[in-house]
């Protein structure tokens, strides 16, 4: 059973359009990530949450918000999609207490703005 | 600008070779190093890590050499299968205060040719 859930895994989105990507983690991990993935840049850091109800800017935050309502659920928000947000989004949870560093992925929300 | 950089976007190697991917860092902060393997389609999933009390550490057929002053680290295959393609993702990261907050590089994309 994964232990990372997203949805929607796809979404076609209208530019301007508010777009809400959802992530659910089994894990019991403290830790949430938002990655984007772009060709020819790898993953990029958008949002983190080490505790529920605050989150932490990442690398590339602009244009995106973060929700963490409890410790299973994080949420990505675009509150007007633009056409450069068409990527794929990666959510992952992590583990600081046993120090390994491992990030787990979800499947991955490909997300189209037209 | 990018903090962690992979020499090359894609390798070809045949079946039964062995391959070398490179990954450099600029922060001397980092103190964890990790591959990641990203079949297409799919999640990334930790191939390997190390931290940095160590300078090498062996999985297998898979090799993580650390070099610390020349901020520098590589990922050495052995007896290169086809199952190994994938695009391979390296990544780095401090642990402050235990996250797992990691950078990571442009990806390579290898190919094992039968």
């Amino acid at each position: 059973e994964a232990a990372v859930t997203q949805s929607p895994r796809s979404k076609v989105a209208v530019t301007g359009g508010k777009v809400t990507l959802s992530c659910h983690q089994t894990n019991n991990h403290d830790y949430m990530y938002w990655y984007r993935q772009d060709t020819g840049h790898g993953l990029r850091l958008i949002h983190y949450s080490y505790v529920a109800d605050s989150t932490e800017k990442g690398d590339i935050p602009d244009g995106y918000k973060a929700s963490r309502p409890s410790q299973e659920n994080f949420s990505l928000i675009l509150e007007l999609a633009s056409l450069s947000q068409t990527a794929v989004y990666f959510c992952a949870s992590s583990d600081p207490g046993g120090n390994t560093g491992q990030l787990y992925f979800g499947e991955g929300s490909k997300l189209t703005v037209l | 600008g990018q903090q962690v950089k992979q020499s090359s976007p894609s390798l070809t190697v045949q079946e039964g070779g062995i391959l070398i991917l490179n990954c450099d860092y600029e922060n001397d902060m980092f103190d964890y190093f990790a591959w990641y393997k990203k079949y297409p389609d799919n999640s990334p999933t930790l191939l390997i890590s190390v931290r940095s009390n160590v300078d090498k550490r062996e999985d297998g057929r898979f090799t993580v050499f650390l070099n610390k002053s020349g901020k520098h680290f590589s990922l050495h295959i052995t007896a290169s299968q086809p199952e190994d393609t994938a695009v391979y993702l390296c990544a780095a990261g401090a642990n402050q205060g235990g996250s797992a907050k990691l950078i990571f590089g442009e990806g390579t994309k290898l190919t094992v040719s039968s």
